[in-house]
């Protein structure tokens, strides 16, 4: 079975930077993109970032475009969302999924970790 | 950016009931929706992938239906597991856009 696992979440300050990971376990991590979509608290789903397989096309929503960043490390089956200059409007739980070669859709996802951004 | 427009927000119904919820695109996608359940404090669950597909494993009183701009999830008969909130999302450009989500109450 599929699994992704996020880590990374924290308490942050205005302004500051936090690093999010997402481990790939049980398939070939290097054969499918990811997105990262988030979700505030009582709010409902915003898509965040794109990464395609082989990490060189990479795609933002407005709302994090220069301030975020989408990686891969296909060695190691892992994602990653370098968060940087974050807001209070930051806050939220992040989830990691993977997109399906059958579908292009969202087939598996992690159970996600919160991000707060607060003083 | 492409805009999903998701109706009603909130909608209220009993065991049995046949429910449907609507997108609106704000261009044309083609058939390029799908659909989330998502229970609280869990991650979202495909269901409805290119407009009407159903996903493997979801049971068949989950069908959509529409092209174009307008879209529609429909739970032919509502069953206790089903009370959830649902997403449609689109994919016909990278930004996955969601809609703002409909919550299935009692």
């Amino acid at each position: 079975e599929v699994q992704l696992l996020e880590s990374g979440g924290d308490l942050v300050q205005p302004g500051g930077s936090l690093r999010l990971s997402c481990a790939a376990s049980r398939f070939t991590f290097s054969n499918y993109a990811f997105n990262w979509v988030r979700q505030a608290p009582g709010k409902g789903l915003e898509w965040v970032s794109a990464i395609d397989n082989s990490g060189f096309n990479t795609f933002y929503a407005d709302s994090v475009k220069g301030r975020f960043t989408i990686s891969r490390d296909n060695s190691k089956s892992t994602l990653f969302l370098q968060m940087n200059s974050l807001r209070a409007e930051d806050t939220a739980v992040y989830y990691c999924a993977k997109v399906s070669l059958v579908t292009s859709n969202f087939d598996y996802w992690g159970p996600g970790t919160l991000v707060t951004v607060s003083s | 950016d492409i805009q999903m427009t998701q109706s009603p927000s909130t909608l209220s119904a009993s065991v049995g009931d046949r429910v449907t919820i609507t997108c609106r695109a704000s261009q044309s996608i083609s058939r390029w929706v799908a659909w989330y359940q998502q229970k609280p404090g869990k991650a979202p669950k495909l269901l409805i992938y290119q407009a009407s597909r159903l996903e493997s494993g979801v049971p068949s009183r989950f069908s959509g239906s529409g092209s174009g701009t307008e879209f529609t999830l429909t739970i032919s008969s509502l069953q206790p597991d089903d009370f959830s909130t649902y997403y449609c999302q689109q994919y016909n450009s990278y930004s996955r856009a969601f809609g703002q989500g409909t919550k299935v109450e009692i």
